[in-house]
Parts: C-alpha cells; sequence; structure tokens
C-alpha cells in the first residue's frame, strides 16, 4: 500500500483549463501539505491543512484552492491554468507537528502549454 | 526570512569514498528537528536522516551520519562508503519559525557518485 498517493503522476494542459490533483494518505497522519518544486528544484510550500482546517496559506495566487474533505485526503484544483504553474506538486503528511518529518507522494509533473 | 542555505549546488565523489553536505539554517523555534531529504531521479522525495535539536548526540543511519552544531545552526550531512545510488539532489529542511510543522528546504546540493 503506497502511504501517500497522488494522482495524477503526469498531467499536460492547455493554458486557461482548469484541473484537479489528488491526494490521499492511508497513514493516520492529521496534517497534509502541498508543496510546489520549480525547475530548478526549489520546493516551497503553499498550503497546509490539520484536521481538515486550512492552518498554512502561503502567497499563493488565488487560482489554487485546496480542499480536504477529511484528514485523509487533501486535493488541490488550478483554475484558469498559466504557463509558469508548469512544475511538480508534491503532497505530503506528518504527525505530531512534523517531529518525525513528512511522508510524501511521488508528485505530479504539471505541464501547461 | 526564514533560510536554509546549502551552499554546494553540485558535488561529485568517487564510490566508496566519503563526502559531506552542508546547511546552515536559521529558526527562532527552541525545540525542533532537523532533516535530510534524498530526491533521486525517479523524483521520490525519501527521508534520509532526522535530528532532534534537543539531543547533543548526532544522529547516524547505517552510512549517513550528522554533524549537528546548535550554537553555529549548521547541520551537514556526511555519507561514508558512497554508493551509485546516492546519485541524487539532497534537501536539507528545518521548521520556519511560529510554526514547527513548516518545513523550509534548502536549494539542494546534487551529488554525483562515480566508478
Amino acid at each position: 500500500d503506497t502511504a501517500v498517493s497522488q494522482t495524477p503522476k503526469y498531467l499536460v494542459t492547455q493554458m486557461g483549463n482548469d484541473k484537479s490533483i489528488k491526494c490521499e494518505q492511508n497513514l493516520g497522519h492529521d496534517t497534509m501539505y502541498w508543496y510546489k518544486q520549480d525547475s530548478k528544484k526549489f520546493l516551497k510550500i503553499m498550503f497546509s491543512y490539520n484536521n481538515k482546517e486550512l492552518i498554512i496559506n502561503e502567497t499563493v495566487p488565488n487560482r489554487f484552492s485546496p480542499k480536504s474533505p477529511d484528514k485523509a485526503h487533501l486535493n488541490l484544483h488550478i483554475n484558469s491554468l498559466e504557463l509558469g504553474d508548469s512544475a511538480v506538486y508534491f503532497c505530503a503528511s506528518s504527525q505530531q507537528q512534523g517531529a518525525y518529518g513528512y511522508t510524501f507522494g511521488s508528485g505530479t509533473r504539471l505541464t501547461v502549454v | 526570512a526564514q533560510t536554509v542555505t546549502q551552499s554546494q549546488p553540485e558535488m561529485s565523489v568517487q564510490e566508496a569514498e566519503t563526502v559531506t553536505l552542508s546547511c546552515t539554517y536559521d529558526t527562532s523555534e527552541n525545540n525542533y528537528y532537523l532533516f535530510w531529504y534524498k530526491q533521486p531521479p525517479s523524483r521520490q522525495m525519501i527521508l534520509v536522516i532526522r535530528q532532534e535539536a534537543y539531543k547533543q548526540q548526532n544522529a547516524t543511519e547505517n552510512r549517513f551520519s550528522v554533524n549537528f552544531q546548535k550554537a553555529a545552526k549548521s547541520f551537514s550531512l556526511k555519507i561514508s562508503d558512497s554508493q551509485l545510488g546516492d546519485t541524487a539532489m539532497y534537501f536539507c529542511a528545518s521548521p520556519a519559525a511560529g510554526t514547527a510543522s513548516k518545513l523550509t528546504f534548502g536549494t539542494g546540493t546534487r551529488l554525483q557518485v562515480t566508478l
């Protein structure tokens, strides 16, 4: 069983489209995250949810909207996709305020053409 | 601004040799944890080692160990007996100020292990 699973792994779409990335964790963790990794491999946090409540919302365009239906799921919806949104998006989860680190999903490579 | 600095963008080491990757951080937390992650070409982020800041003893996981200098806010990773499978990007991570659970990552060091 995959601990943190993201779908899809690859996503190619045209500018202006709306897309979603789904994430599920089966570790029983209470906190989930979305990170963006750009072409230079820099990882930056976007959002964090703790028990379905939004606790971190970095400076991210409001075209990005996370949704957590329950503490095991955290989805990311992106409206009006732009070329600059092309990146790898990682979902992660943690327990105990991240004391044992994050467990990452395998990432979703989003390419906007 | 919260920063994690990895001053070596790229490093190379021969198989079976030892290499040290450097990292400095800047957190205002008193009790925190530090991490090294490995990202091989497969893209998966893999936790390599974890250090508890209140412990003076340096963490060790098989061939991986850290040199943790709390006062200097330095957290280097030593890889002994390097193997071809160690070829990857390595990221240091520390908590951001005011939010212990929010990790800030360094810019990464690309390590190439050669024959």
